[in-house]
C-alpha cells in the first residue's frame, strides 16, 4: 500500500548510544520529512529535506540530524540518546515543496520505527 | 504548542452510526489534511482540503473547512469496525515552512 519503507521496524538502544534510522521514499518525491510520535500524541515535526538540503526544522536539539540522498533514501541520526527519545519515528515523502505548496500534496508515510531507549 | 487540536479526544460509536470529529488551528494555512493511524503504525492520508475549498468528499468521508473560524470537521458516515483508528488533522502553512503540523488526534472506536 505505501511507497515509503522504513527500517528497522523496532529498535532497542541504551541511553547515551547513537542510532540511525533509514527511510526509502516514494520515487519522484523530492521532499522527505521526519516526525517523532510519542505514545498517545500526535506526530511532532523534526525536520524536512528537499533535494538533499534541509529546508525546515522543528524544535529538536542538534543531536537530531539527517541526510537525504539522490536515490530518494534518507536517514535520521540521533546522538546521545535519552529516555525521552523513546517514540515512533515516522518518515514521510511528498511532491510538496516550498515551491509547489499551493498545488496541495499529501504526504505518504512509512510504517515507522519504534525506538525504545533503556 | 500544536497547530491543530482535535475534538473530541476519544469517540465510541456503534457500527453504522456516523462519526464526527473537529479540528481547530491557529494560523493561516495552505491546506488541511486528515490522516488515519491504526494501532501506532504509519499514518494513511485520507483527504486534503485547500484553503479556498469549503467542503470535500471522498467515499464515506466528508470534510469541511471554515477558514474564518480556523476549523475543520471530518465526518465518517455509516461507520464500520474497520474504521477503528486514531484520526489526525494536519495543517500545511507557508509561515510554518510548509511542514505538516499535527493535532493530538481523535481515537475512534467503532463497536460491532
Amino acid at each position: 500500500e505505501t511507497g515509503v519503507t522504513q527500517s528497522p521496524t523496532h529498535l532497542i538502544k541504551t541511553r547515551g548510544q547513537q542510532v540511525t534510522l533509514r527511510c526509502s521514499s516514494q520515487s519522484g518525491h523530492n521532499t522527505v520529512s521526519w516526525y517523532q510520535q510519542a505514545l498517545g500524541q500526535g506526530p511532532q515535526f523534526i525536520f524536512q529535506y528537499y533535494r538533499e538540503e534541509e529546508n525546515g526544522r522543528g524544535n529538536f536539539p542538534p543531536r537530531f540530524s539527517g541526510l537525504q540522498f539522490p536515490n530518494y533514501s534518507s536517514e535520521l541520526n540521533v546522538n546521545a540518546l535519552e529516555l525521552d527519545d523513546s517514540a515512533l519515528y515516522l518518515c514521510a515523502s511528498s511532491l510538496a515543496s516550498i515551491f509547489s505548496t499551493r498545488a496541495g500534496y499529501g504526504y505518504t508515510f512509512g510504517s515507522g520505527t519504534r525506538l525504545t531507549v533503556v | 504548542s500544536q497547530q491543530g487540536e482535535e475534538d473530541p479526544q476519544a469517540l465510541s460509536i456503534q457500527e453504522g452510526e456516523n462519526a464526527t470529529m473537529n479540528c481547530s488551528y491557529k494560523t493561516s494555512i495552505n491546506n488541511l489534511q486528515w490522516y488515519r493511524q491504526n494501532s501506532g503504525r504509519g499514518l494513511v492520508h485520507l483527504i486534503l482540503i485547500r484553503s479556498n475549498e469549503r467542503e470535500k468528499h471522498s467515499g464515506r468521508l466528508r470534510v469541511t473547512l471554515d477558514t474564518s473560524k480556523k476549523s475543520s470537521s471530518l465526518l465518517i458516515t455509516a461507520s464500520r469496525a474497520a474504521d477503528t483508528a486514531s484520526y489526525f488533522c494536519a495543517t500545511d502553512a507557508r509561515a510554518a515552512g510548509n511542514k505538516l503540523t499535527f493535532g493530538g488526534g481523535t481515537r475512534v472506536l467503532v463497536k460491532p
